[in-house]
């Protein structure tokens, strides 16, 4: 069974940093490109960012570019959002998201619980 | 940056009914369209994929139709569990971007 367990949220301030973690079973981890999405409270769905199976090639939405960095562990199954210089504008829930096939990205059939990251002072 | 535009906001309609919800995006995005449906406090759900392909356990009554810039979601007959929210998703560029949302409800 796949299984998508993120961890890491919580209460920062504005200009923080936090790490969120997406710890991945059920599935060959390294075949899968994996990506972020969050959902600001009350609000719709953004898509923030993926990696490639290989890691090799990563891609972030305009809104978090140079302020977050998405990576990934093949030793410990775990997909990682590092985010730096945090805004109000970032709080939302996290979700790790693992697309229905491995040669297709951006197909989401798997979904974590999410994690809540709050930016306030 | 392709902007999906899905209308409408909100749809009231009764069980039984026949629902239809509609995206548009700004350019082309060929099949490239998904739609989730999401219930409060719960993750999205993918219902259907490349426009018209449903996912694993995704009843009959839903279905997707459209290409290019005009798609389509329906439901033929709603059941109680189908009132949420739903989001149409396109992956043909990068970034990968979600329409606003709409809301059906009961009536």
């Amino acid at each position: 069974e796949v299984q998508l367990l993120e961890s890491g949220g919580g209460l920062v301030q504005p200009g923080g940093s936090l790490r969120v973690s997406c710890a991945a079973s059920g599935f060959t981890f390294s075949t899968y490109a994996l990506s972020w999405v969050r959902q600001a409270p009350g609000k719709g769905l953004e898509w923030v960012s993926s990696i490639s199976s290989s890691g090799g090639n990563t891609y972030y939405a305009d809104s978090v570019k140079g302020r977050f960095t998405i990576s990934r562990d093949i030793s410990r199954n775990t997909l990682y959002l590092q985010m730096n210089s945090l805004r109000a504008e970032d709080t939302a829930v996290y979700y790790c998201a693992k697309p229905v096939m491995t040669a297709v990205a951006a197909i989401f059939d798997y979904w974590g619980q999410g994690t809540l990251v709050t930016v306030s002072s | 940056e392709i902007v999906l535009t899905q209308s409408p906001a909100t749809l009231s309609l009764s069980p039984g009914e026949r629902a239809t919800l509609s995206c548009r995006a700004s350019q082309g995005v060929s099949s490239y369209l998904a739609w989730y449906q999401q219930k409060p406090g719960q993750a999205p759900r993918l219902l259907i994929y490349d426009a018209s392909n449903r996912a694993t356990g995704i009843p009959a009554r839903f279905s997707g139709s459209g290409s290019g810039t005009d798609f389509t979601l329906t439901i033929s007959s709603l059941e109680p569990e189908d009132f949420a929210v739903y989001y149409c998703q396109q992956r043909s560029n990068w970034p990968i971007t979600f329409g606003q949302g709409t809301r059906l409800e009961i009536k």
